[in-house]
Protein backbone atom coordinates (compact mmCIF):
# COMPACT_ATOMS: atom_id res chain seq x y z
CA UNK A 1 0.00 0.00 0.00
CA UNK A 2 0.93 3.53 -0.60
CA UNK A 3 1.90 5.91 2.14
CA UNK A 4 2.71 9.83 2.44
CA UNK A 5 4.63 11.38 5.13
CA UNK A 6 5.29 15.66 5.81
CA UNK A 7 7.32 15.56 8.46
CA UNK A 8 6.80 19.58 9.32
CA UNK A 9 3.05 19.87 10.51
CA UNK A 10 3.26 23.99 10.72
CA UNK A 11 5.78 25.56 9.28
CA UNK A 12 6.14 30.03 10.53
CA UNK A 13 8.06 31.95 7.96
CA UNK A 14 8.91 35.75 7.88
CA UNK A 15 8.42 36.83 4.18
CA UNK A 16 11.58 36.72 1.79
CA UNK A 17 12.04 33.36 3.93
CA UNK A 18 13.27 30.47 1.67
CA UNK A 19 10.81 27.61 1.82
CA UNK A 20 11.71 23.75 2.06
CA UNK A 21 8.85 21.31 2.82
CA UNK A 22 9.79 17.75 3.23
CA UNK A 23 7.44 14.84 1.73
CA UNK A 24 8.89 10.76 1.95
CA UNK A 25 6.26 8.57 0.17
CA UNK A 26 6.37 4.56 0.00
CA UNK A 27 5.70 2.41 -3.04
CA UNK A 28 7.84 -0.14 -4.88
CA UNK A 29 6.26 0.90 -8.00
CA UNK A 30 6.45 3.68 -10.35
CA UNK A 31 5.16 6.35 -9.38
CA UNK A 32 2.75 10.02 -10.30
CA UNK A 33 3.91 12.58 -7.47
CA UNK A 34 1.89 15.71 -6.70
CA UNK A 35 2.34 19.43 -4.54
CA UNK A 36 -1.68 20.65 -4.06
CA UNK A 37 -2.19 23.62 -2.20
CA UNK A 38 -5.39 24.69 0.17
CA UNK A 39 -5.83 28.38 0.85
CA UNK A 40 -7.96 29.08 4.22
CA UNK A 41 -11.51 28.92 2.88
CA UNK A 42 -11.02 27.11 -0.54
CA UNK A 43 -10.50 23.87 -2.65
CA UNK A 44 -7.52 22.10 -3.41
CA UNK A 45 -5.53 23.62 -6.03
CA UNK A 46 -2.53 21.46 -7.79
CA UNK A 47 0.90 23.24 -7.60
CA UNK A 48 2.87 20.94 -9.42
CA UNK A 49 3.12 17.11 -10.63
CA UNK A 50 5.06 14.94 -11.52
CA UNK A 51 5.06 12.46 -13.87
CA UNK A 52 8.51 11.19 -15.64
CA UNK A 53 10.81 12.94 -16.81
CA UNK A 54 13.34 15.86 -14.82
CA UNK A 55 13.17 14.92 -11.84
CA UNK A 56 13.43 18.77 -10.74
CA UNK A 57 9.54 19.90 -11.83
CA UNK A 58 8.18 23.79 -11.76
CA UNK A 59 4.65 24.75 -10.58
CA UNK A 60 2.68 27.80 -10.01
CA UNK A 61 3.71 31.10 -7.99
CA UNK A 62 7.57 30.19 -8.05
CA UNK A 63 7.10 26.82 -6.37
CA UNK A 64 9.35 23.74 -7.71
CA UNK A 65 9.68 20.00 -5.91
CA UNK A 66 12.29 17.86 -6.50
CA UNK A 67 11.85 14.26 -7.03
CA UNK A 68 14.75 11.66 -5.49
CA UNK A 69 14.07 8.32 -6.38
CA UNK A 70 16.54 6.61 -4.16
CA UNK A 71 15.29 9.00 -1.35
CA UNK A 72 11.74 8.39 -1.83
CA UNK A 73 11.37 12.21 -1.88
CA UNK A 74 9.56 14.80 -3.57
CA UNK A 75 10.00 18.21 -1.12
CA UNK A 76 8.76 21.32 -1.97
CA UNK A 77 10.81 24.82 -2.02
CA UNK A 78 10.24 28.05 -2.73
CA UNK A 79 13.43 30.49 -2.76
CA UNK A 80 11.28 33.64 -1.14
CA UNK A 81 7.99 33.48 0.60
CA UNK A 82 5.01 35.79 0.58
CA UNK A 83 2.49 36.07 3.05
CA UNK A 84 -0.12 35.12 0.53
CA UNK A 85 1.35 31.54 0.58
CA UNK A 86 -0.31 31.21 3.88
CA UNK A 87 -2.11 27.60 3.59
CA UNK A 88 -2.22 24.29 3.55
CA UNK A 89 0.19 22.46 1.81
CA UNK A 90 -0.38 18.29 0.69
CA UNK A 91 1.88 16.16 -0.92
CA UNK A 92 0.08 13.34 -2.71
CA UNK A 93 1.41 10.30 -4.33
CA UNK A 94 -0.43 7.79 -6.75
CA UNK A 95 0.87 4.74 -8.91
CA UNK A 96 0.95 4.41 -12.18
CA UNK A 97 -2.80 3.72 -12.77
CA UNK A 98 -3.57 6.51 -11.49
CA UNK A 99 -6.90 5.52 -9.31
CA UNK A 100 -6.46 6.35 -6.01
CA UNK A 101 -4.53 9.49 -4.98
CA UNK A 102 -3.11 9.02 -1.60
CA UNK A 103 -2.48 12.23 0.43
CA UNK A 104 0.41 12.87 3.39
CA UNK A 105 -1.04 14.83 6.97
CA UNK A 106 -0.57 18.18 5.35
CA UNK A 107 1.84 20.86 6.33
CA UNK A 108 0.52 24.23 7.49
CA UNK A 109 2.68 27.70 6.26
CA UNK A 110 2.12 30.48 7.69
CA UNK A 111 4.14 33.42 6.96
CA UNK A 112 4.24 36.45 8.83
CA UNK A 113 4.42 39.82 7.09
CA UNK B 1 -10.92 26.96 -17.11
CA UNK B 2 -13.35 24.22 -16.46
CA UNK B 3 -14.32 23.82 -12.57
CA UNK B 4 -16.13 20.58 -10.62
CA UNK B 5 -18.90 21.95 -9.24
CA UNK B 6 -20.19 20.86 -5.46
CA UNK B 7 -23.21 21.04 -3.88
CA UNK B 8 -24.64 22.17 -1.17
CA UNK B 9 -20.98 24.19 0.03
CA UNK B 10 -22.39 23.22 3.81
CA UNK B 11 -24.86 20.53 4.84
CA UNK B 12 -25.97 19.97 8.06
CA UNK B 13 -28.01 16.98 9.41
CA UNK B 14 -29.21 15.28 12.18
CA UNK B 15 -27.84 11.88 12.92
CA UNK B 16 -29.38 9.07 11.58
CA UNK B 17 -30.51 10.80 8.64
CA UNK B 18 -29.88 10.34 4.92
CA UNK B 19 -27.71 13.05 2.91
CA UNK B 20 -27.03 13.21 -0.65
CA UNK B 21 -23.71 15.12 -1.78
CA UNK B 22 -23.63 16.55 -5.11
CA UNK B 23 -21.06 16.89 -7.80
CA UNK B 24 -20.64 18.07 -11.63
CA UNK B 25 -17.33 16.54 -12.51
CA UNK B 26 -15.81 18.27 -15.53
CA UNK B 27 -17.43 17.26 -18.79
CA UNK B 28 -15.01 15.35 -20.54
CA UNK B 29 -13.52 13.31 -17.67
CA UNK B 30 -13.93 9.74 -17.12
CA UNK B 31 -12.72 9.15 -13.61
CA UNK B 32 -14.84 10.27 -10.64
CA UNK B 33 -13.63 10.42 -7.18
CA UNK B 34 -14.66 11.26 -3.53
CA UNK B 35 -12.60 11.70 -0.64
CA UNK B 36 -12.81 13.03 2.72
CA UNK B 37 -11.30 15.52 5.22
CA UNK B 38 -12.32 14.90 8.66
CA UNK B 39 -11.08 18.64 10.79
CA UNK B 40 -7.31 18.38 11.68
CA UNK B 41 -7.15 15.43 9.96
CA UNK B 42 -5.50 14.17 6.40
CA UNK B 43 -7.45 14.03 3.22
CA UNK B 44 -8.49 10.39 2.46
CA UNK B 45 -9.59 8.72 -0.74
CA UNK B 46 -12.88 7.39 -0.17
CA UNK B 47 -14.07 5.64 -3.97
CA UNK B 48 -13.02 6.30 -7.24
CA UNK B 49 -15.57 5.49 -10.24
CA UNK B 50 -15.24 4.83 -13.65
CA UNK B 51 -17.56 3.30 -16.43
CA UNK B 52 -20.35 3.70 -14.14
CA UNK B 53 -19.15 1.56 -11.54
CA UNK B 54 -16.68 1.63 -8.81
CA UNK B 55 -13.16 0.76 -9.64
CA UNK B 56 -11.49 1.10 -6.33
CA UNK B 57 -12.79 1.77 -2.42
CA UNK B 58 -11.34 1.91 1.03
CA UNK B 59 -12.19 0.65 4.26
CA UNK B 60 -13.99 4.08 4.70
CA UNK B 61 -16.41 2.99 2.29
CA UNK B 62 -18.53 0.46 4.07
CA UNK B 63 -22.27 0.18 3.30
CA UNK B 64 -23.31 2.90 4.78
CA UNK B 65 -21.97 5.17 1.28
CA UNK B 66 -22.99 4.63 -2.13
CA UNK B 67 -22.13 6.45 -5.18
CA UNK B 68 -23.98 6.96 -8.20
CA UNK B 69 -24.43 8.56 -11.47
CA UNK B 70 -27.68 9.30 -12.37
CA UNK B 71 -27.43 11.45 -15.92
CA UNK B 72 -25.10 12.22 -17.60
CA UNK B 73 -23.83 15.43 -15.21
CA UNK B 74 -24.40 14.08 -11.92
CA UNK B 75 -22.08 11.92 -9.78
CA UNK B 76 -23.76 11.77 -6.12
CA UNK B 77 -22.60 10.48 -2.54
CA UNK B 78 -25.16 8.84 -0.65
CA UNK B 79 -24.45 8.08 3.19
CA UNK B 80 -27.26 6.58 4.89
CA UNK B 81 -27.78 6.62 8.35
CA UNK B 82 -25.48 9.04 9.48
CA UNK B 83 -23.35 9.04 12.13
CA UNK B 84 -21.52 12.07 14.21
CA UNK B 85 -18.05 10.88 12.67
CA UNK B 86 -19.40 11.42 9.61
CA UNK B 87 -18.82 15.10 10.04
CA UNK B 88 -15.84 16.41 7.41
CA UNK B 89 -15.07 18.30 4.19
CA UNK B 90 -16.24 15.81 1.22
CA UNK B 91 -14.27 16.82 -1.99
CA UNK B 92 -15.37 15.52 -4.93
CA UNK B 93 -12.91 15.12 -7.88
CA UNK B 94 -13.02 14.26 -11.54
CA UNK B 95 -9.88 13.45 -13.81
CA UNK B 96 -9.16 12.35 -18.03
CA UNK B 97 -6.22 10.40 -16.73
CA UNK B 98 -3.68 10.77 -14.26
CA UNK B 99 -4.60 14.47 -13.07
CA UNK B 100 -7.36 15.06 -10.63
CA UNK B 101 -9.42 18.54 -10.10
CA UNK B 102 -10.91 18.56 -7.03
CA UNK B 103 -14.31 20.83 -6.22
CA UNK B 104 -14.98 23.47 -3.43
CA UNK B 105 -16.18 20.81 -1.05
CA UNK B 106 -18.97 20.26 1.10
CA UNK B 107 -18.89 20.35 4.35
CA UNK B 108 -21.24 17.99 6.63
CA UNK B 109 -22.11 18.49 10.24
CA UNK B 110 -23.96 16.45 11.77
CA UNK B 111 -25.73 16.91 14.91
Amino acid sequence: AQSVSQHNHHVILSEAASLELGCNYSYGGTVNLFWYVQYPGQHLQLLLKYFSGDPLVKGIKGFEAEFIKSKFSFNLRKPSVQWSDTAEYFCAVTNNAGNMLTFGGGTRLMVKP
Amino acid sequence: EPEVTQTPSHQVTQMGQEVILRCVPISNHLYFYWYRQILGQKVEFLVSFYNNEISEKSEIFDDQFSVERPDGSNFTLKIRSTKLEDSAMYFCASSDSRLLHFGDGTRLSIL
